[in-house]
């Protein structure tokens, strides 16, 4: 089946360590995006990818990096730089400038 | 830069029709996009305007004018099950996607 793939599904970490949280598409689509949602709010834009080897900032890039070595793969690093890693964190991606992005089921981010 | 307003929340009657609505501001607009969300899931993309006018699937329609930067998402026929956060999402040339800050559908029975 084609999807987006998000793990793991739920994810704990002690504070000042880094983490990598993985996002696997094979819907073929080139653009892919990392979202951050926290409590009853909106989706923030973190990261996003156009092409391979190509990534661009989003709203709150500060304490995130990324790397897009595949087409399929876009895996976002939550580094001990970021002052509130604690969240949901949502992929998507899309196949093209005039379509609708679909979405991963999430990874949930708690660090103690 | 760049913004997206939307009410915060909006309740009506199983049965009835709601609307909410969507504006923005944002350079090199593309397309507006609807997304539902239920509590601790993912977001589900629900209709896409690229052109004014009304683009209707099913019970759930989406609106857009690209002159007056405005959008709103119609749902008819509202069902319990239509309860859920619902965020409008402005599409641009580069390539991003900014979301608004969702607004939560209370449904009464």
């Amino acid at each position: 089946d084609g999807g987006i793939t998000q793990s793991p599904k739920y994810l704990f970490r002690k504070e000042g360590q880094n983490v990598t949280l993985s996002c696997e598409q094979n819907l073929n689509h080139d653009a892919m995006y990392w979202y951050r949602q926290d409590p009853g709010q909106g989706l923030r834009l973190i990261y996003y990818s156009q092409i391979v080897n190509d990534f661009q900032k989003g709203d709150i890039a500060e304490g995130y990096s990324v790397s897009r070595e595949k087409k399929e793969s876009f895996p976002l690093t939550v580094t001990s730089a970021q002052k509130n890693p604690t969240a949901f964190y949502l992929c998507a991606s899309k196949v093209g400038k005039n379509t609708e992005a679909f979405f991963g089921q999430g990874t949930r981010l708690t660090v103690v | 830069g760049q913004s997206l307003e939307q009410p915060s929340e909006v309740t009506a009657v199983e049965g009835a029709i709601v609307q909410i609505n969507c504006t923005y501001q944002t350079s090199g607009f593309y397309g507006l996009s609807w997304y539902q969300q239920h509590d601790g899931g993912a977001p589900t993309f629900l209709s896409y305007n690229a052109l004014d006018g009304l683009e209707e699937t099913g019970r759930f329609s989406s609106f857009l004018s690209r002159s007056d930067s405005y959008g709103y998402l119609l749902l008819q026929e509202l069902q319990m099950k239509d309860s859920a956060s619902y965020f409008c999402a402005v599409h641009r040339r580069d390539d991003k996607i900014i979301f608004g800050k969702g607004t939560r559908l209370h449904i009464l029975p």
